[in-house]
């Protein structure tokens, strides 16, 4: 079992570039976050997915696009980056809403 | 809006020396995880915690879980060096519980 896998682990991007981070696992957990680790401001969910298919917004959403057409992949997209996206971006899963979350080995993103 | 805060930020001891943080809820609480994160890692889930009153050990770690269950504590006796990171608790969004609302952490240093 690989766990989560986030690829990749380091990006520098220039103001205005998309860019797509990849999360996939490996444990058939129906539920999968995004989340952004700022210093000083702990996790903060970005998105979130409760099965394939299904998606809905967390507390920091806005420039950020997710979708879910498998179980195993939950792929975040930026669509127009900005240095206030400058952050580490954690991929977690869990098998239900009061399980533990697992969590990939994070991304490290520098917006220019 | 619902909060959680955690006390304190930050954490100094000399090796040997106990430590505890404390995770304290605006409402009351169907449950609470507790996490560490190691310097450059990605959190780990440490334990959950349901019932009121209730306390669990691991090893040199003993979590609680108030009895009004809007608090919980973390508490390392004789800290070592291996024991340095953030320690995060995360609760159940009230509004939707699909969501873990996360606090700041708590940062340990330990002097050898």
């Amino acid at each position: 079992n690989a766990g989560v896998t986030q690829t990749p682990k380091f990006q520098v991007l220039k103001t205005g570039q998309s860019m797509t981070l990849q999360c996939a696992q490996d444990m058939n957990h129906e539920y999968m976050s995004w989340y952004r680790q700022d210093p000083g401001m702990g996790l903060r969910l970005i998105h979130y997915s409760v099965g394939a298919g299904i998606t809905d917004q967390g507390e920091v959403p806005n420039g950020y696009n997710v979708s879910r057409s498998t179980t195993e992949d939950f792929p975040l997209r930026l669509l127009s980056a900005a240095p206030s996206q400058t952050s580490v971006y954690f991929c977690a899963s869990t098998p239900g809403q009061f399980y533990e979350q697992y969590f990939g080995p994070g991304t490290r993103l520098t917006v220019t | 809006g619902q909060q959680v805060m955690q006390i304190p930020q930050y954490q100094h001891v000399q090796e040997g020396e106990d430590f505890t943080t404390y995770c304290n809820s605006s409402t009351t609480l169907s449950n609470i995880q507790w996490y560490k994160q190691r310097p450059g890692g990605h959190p780990v889930f440490l334990i959950q915690l349901v019932k009121s009153g209730e306390v669990k050990k691991q090893k040199r770690l003993t979590f609680q879980f108030g009895e009004a269950k809007k608090n919980s504590s973390l508490h390392i006796t004789a800290t070592q060096t291996t024991d340095v990171g953030t320690y995060f608790c995360a609760v159940p969004n009230a509004g939707n519980n699909r969501k873990l609302i996360w606090g700041l952490g708590t940062s340990l240093a330990v002097n050898p």
